[in-house]
């Protein structure tokens, strides 16, 4: 069955970078896009960008863009988010999440690693 | 960007109850609607995609339907394990989610 697993929590102090892994397993890794999404405590999801497992191309959300790279190792079946900067309004559960997008699809986000939370403090 | 209004933002409910929630786009997003229910503690898990089809393994009891702008998600006979988190999300430009709507018992 298809997995997306995440590392775990993280607690990093303002300024610095965090960096989360998602290990999938189940299906053929270059065949689907992942994205990650983000939720702050009591807020709704928050989408930041999505990586090509095939070729590696990324596109971020403008909120990110500068402080977000996504990665990945197709050796491992393996993406990576690395987030810079970090500032306390950064404090989250962080999901890698697969998409489908062929015919018939919508976009929608049909499995979800477990979360990775982050918290920023000082 | 696309933004995405849920409402209510909660609501209390029996079991047994028809529940409906609605999630409205600034613009119209035609059928690229998706929604989720959230459990404390959990990931969101996708019921409903394109508007109105149910992701497989998702009980008959949830439906969704609307395109353009309004939406909706209705649970027809609402049970104990449906008491959740629940949000909309479109996929016609880049990923934007709604605030969500808890579902409580009454």
């Amino acid at each position: 069955q298809v997995q997306l697993v995440q590392s775990g929590a993280e607690v990093k102090r303002p300024g610095a970078s965090v960096n989360i892994s998602c290990k999938t397993s189940g299906y053929t890794f270059t065949t689907y896009y992942l994205h990650w999404v983000r939720q702050v405590p009591g807020q709704g999801p928050e989408w930041m960008g999505e990586i090509s497992p095939s070729v590696g191309t990324t596109s971020y959300a403008q909120k990110f863009q500068g402080r977000v790279t996504m990665t990945r190792d197709t050796s491992t079946t393996t993406v990576y988010m690395a987030l810079s900067s970090l500032r306390a309004e950064d404090t989250a559960v962080y999901y890698c999440v697969r998409i489908l997008t062929g015919s018939g699809d919508t976009g929608q986000f049909d499995h979800w690693g477990q979360g990775t939370l982050v918290t920023v403090s000082s | 960007d696309i933004q995405m209004t849920q409402s209510p933002s909660s609501l209390s409910a029996s079991v047994g109850d028809r529940v409906t929630i609605t999630c409205r786009a600034s613009q119209s997003v035609s059928r690229y609607l998706n929604w989720y229910q959230q459990k404390a503690g959990n990931a969101p898990k996708l019921l409903i995609f394109g508007a109105s089809s149910l992701q497989g393994g998702v009980p008959s009891r949830f439906s969704g339907s609307g395109s353009g702008t309004d939406f909706t998600l209705t649970i027809s006979s609402l049970q104990r394990e449906d008491f959740a988190t629940y949000y909309c999300q479109q996929s016609y430009s880049t990923f934007t989610f709604g605030g969500g709507t808890k579902v409580e018992i009454k």
